[in-house]
């Protein structure tokens, strides 16, 4: 069975613009979480997605979005993208909500 | 969800056993103590999670002591690809959110 796939791995964007990540869940499961990593705040949840319906934030200014498609693929997008949202972004995905997730590889965005 | 604290770092000689401790004093009834790890700049990796009995698999043994205020993660044999940073959390049962902290850096050495 396949696992979690981000696309892309490797990104670099320019201040200012936007950027759109892509996560693929594991075939079956139904819940998807983004979280995000970097050296100084280490691993924090933005957001989880369960049939098509935002269920839970975490504390990110609305520049952070997402959503989750019907075949449970799910996109993060953020705007007007700064210097600080250079980061390691991972999506995690699980059968139900309650289960234990499994991450994916992540996709690393610079921004200059 | 409830705090946890681990060791910074710890090392182990690869062959021998790895054993990751992990306070919870503050946990509730209806949460979860989870394991992950994270090798270098990869995607955290499941390994095993308990409510209060104590919990194997192929990867690890997870022993959670009678009050469920602490943990401890055993690894039987390390290996020098066991190197990683672990992360013990406690989670609700319902809902997916997961509240990492800083981890145990487990440096297993030839």
């Amino acid at each position: 069975k396949a696992g979690v796939t981000q696309t892309p791995r490797y990104l670099i964007k320019t201040r200012g613009q936007q950027v759109t990540l892509s996560c693929s869940p594991i075939s079956g499961h139904r819940s998807v979480s983004w979280y995000q990593q970097t050296p100084g705040q280490g691993l924090q949840f933005l957001f989880e997605y369960f049939s098509e319906t935002q269920r839970n934030k975490g504390n990110f200014p609305g520049r952070f979005s997402g959503r989750q498609f019907s075949n449970s693929r799910s996109e993060m997008n953020v705007s007007t993208l700064e210097l600080g949202d250079s980061a390691l972004y991972l999506c995690a995905s699980s059968l139900e909500r309650d289960a234990e997730a499994f991450f994916g590889q992540g996709t690393r965005l610079t921004v200059v | 969800d409830a705090k946890t604290t681990q060791p910074p770092s710890m090392d182990c000689a690869e062959g021998r056993a790895a054993n990751l401790p992990c306070n919870h004093s503050t946990i509730s009834g209806n949460e979860y103590v989870y394991w992950y790890r994270q090798i270098h700049s990869q995607g955290p990796q499941y390994i095993i999670h308990g409510l209060k009995n104590n919990e194997t698999n192929e990867m690890a043994s997870l022993i959670i002591t009678e009050d469920r205020k602490s943990s401890t993660l055993i690894l039987p044999h390390a290996t020098l690809r066991d190197t990683a940073v672990y992360y013990c959390i406690v989670r609700v049962a319902s809902g997916s959110r997961l509240t990492f902290g800083e981890g145990t850096q487990l440096t297993v050495n030839p």
